[in-house]
């Protein structure tokens, strides 16, 4: 069954640190892996997707297949980096509906 | 401004009071979903539905219901709330391609924050 796994509830780094938010996935078919972000008080937002392969606000991510994994990076965090980020597959099911599935999300604190 | 809109955003209710949330969206999307959102547990599908008239089940329909009536309109229905639904939730929409009509791409709303004495 599919699966994403984000390890780390809990991130905090120091303003110029870099940052790594963890996503591991689960899936037999071809993925395609998104990350998502939520800053307070705003709706949840599309950050990146793998297939795009562009920087969002000097985020990246890489789709591992042999890993199986698709982490986000950034090598200098800012202050209005905090915020809770979502990694997601889209995945098709038996019914051939493609839907998609979260992981449990990382609240990311940047420390001044 | 294209946007989905959820009301109510907050609501407060007790036990077996039936409830309905509604969402409604002005982008022409074919698809619409319901999530809730716990700590720890992340977003989870409730319902979802990919065009007027067809819905199906997401990974945690227990408790809700929901009708496609109309693309625009997604409303959630909680026929006799418990206090297990104290929740955050979130309807998302996007629009199809010729790959199927979910890209992965969901616009939000801003929640409804649901509250079940």
């Amino acid at each position: 069954a599919q699966r994403v796994t984000q390890p780390e509830k809990l991130l905090s780094v120091f303003k110029g640190a870099p940052v790594e938010l963890k996503c591991n996935y689960s899936y037999s078919g071809s993925p395609e892996l998104f990350w998502y972000v939520q800053y307070s008080r705003q709706r949840l937002q599309l950050l990146l997707r793998h297939i795009s392969r562009e920087s969002i606000k000097g985020f990246t991510a890489d789709l591992n297949k042999g890993e199986t994994s698709f982490h986000l990076k950034k090598p200098f965090a800012q202050e209005e980096d905090s915020a809770m980020y979502y990694c997601a597959l889209l995945w098709i099911s038996s019914g051939s509906a493609r839907q998609l599935t979260f992981g449990s999300g990382t609240q990311l604190t940047v420390l001044p | 401004e294209a946007q989905v809109t959820q009301n109510p955003r907050y609501l407060i209710t007790v036990t077996g009071k039936k409830l309905t949330v509604t969402c409604s969206q002005n982008m022409n999307h074919e698809y619409m979903s319901w999530y809730r959102q716990d700590p720890g547990l992340g977003l989870r599908q409730i319902y979802y539905s990919m065009n007027v008239e067809v819905t199906d089940k997401g990974d945690v329909p227990e408790g809700y219901k929901v009708s496609r009536k109309e693309k625009r309109n997604f409303p959630l229905i909680l026929e006799s709330p418990s206090p297990n639904q104290t929740s955050l939730y979130f309807c998302a929409s996007t629009q199809g391609t010729s790959g199927g009509p979910n890209t992965g791409e969901l616009f939000f709303g801003e929640g409804s924050r649901l509250t079940v004495l």
